[in-house]
């Protein structure tokens, strides 16, 4: 079975910093990966996605994640944060092959985005 | 964009009774839903995959008639969770997709349930 693992519970950051959210995921085979945000009172919506080709992905605001199939991991990185990142961040990786289907997804315990003005 | 609506947000019952929380997709027809729970500081789970006109698969561990998953239309699925136990407050998120490969999930605002 898939499994995710982030490693950061809680991240407090000033404005301005750079962000790197670590994701490893486990499992050998064809994956899609995904990172997903919610903001305070807000449901989840996605951030980016990476389902084949290029393992540098950009999503919306800024953000991007690699993929670095050696390594099972799937960073989320953004240069410049703002307050207004403040958020929750999940991880959630998707194995086709499955019996679930492509759209059955196992999320990761998230990271708590703390951006102090 | 794509809209789900969950509902109640919240709802507090009494052990024994049955609650029961909407899940709709707005503006798109959902083939697929899912219906997830969320402990604090804990990840989602997914606890059943809902398909349109057909019988929900549950994960394992999940008791189907505890958790009664109904899936009537393309836009409106319902989570029943019967003889609520306090064991069960949690909070329990939906997504809906479209159900393609690269379909993305849409999640609904969640529902808080406590059972006292």
């Amino acid at each position: 079975a898939q499994s995710v693992s982030q490693h950061n519970h809680h991240v407090i950051l000033s404005e301005a910093a750079s962000l790197e959210l670590g994701c490893n995921y486990s499992y050998g085979g064809t994956v899609n990966l995904f990172w997903y945000v919610q903001y305070p009172g807000q449901h989840l919506q996605l951030l980016l996605k990476y389902f084949s080709g290029d393992p540098l992905v950009k999503g919306i605001k800024g953000f991007e994640a690699e993929f670095i199939k050696s390594k099972f991991s799937f960073n989320l990185r953004k240069p410049s944060v703002q307050w207004s990142d403040t958020a929750e961040y999940f991880c959630a990786v998707n194995a086709p092959g499955n019996s679930g289907g492509y759209q059955k997804v196992t999320f990761g315990t998230g990271t708590k985005l703390q951006v102090i003005p | 964009g794509a809209v789900v609506s969950q509902h109640p947000s919240w709802v507090i019952c009494k052990s024994g009774t049955s609650v029961k929380i909407e899940c709709r997709s707005l503006d798109f027809q959902a083939t697929t839903m899912f219906w997830y729970r969320q402990f604090p500081k804990q990840s989602l789970m997914l606890m059943a995959t809902s398909n349109e006109g057909s019988k929900a698969t549950y994960e394992q561990g999940v008791e189907k008639d505890k958790f009664l998953i109904n899936h009537a239309s393309l836009t409106l699925s319902t989570l029943t969770v019967t003889s609520a136990h306090p064991e069960d407050s949690s909070f329990y998120i939906c997504s809906a997709t479209r159900g393609r490969r690269d379909s993305p999930l849409h999640f609904g605002n969640g529902t808080r349930l406590t059972v006292t």
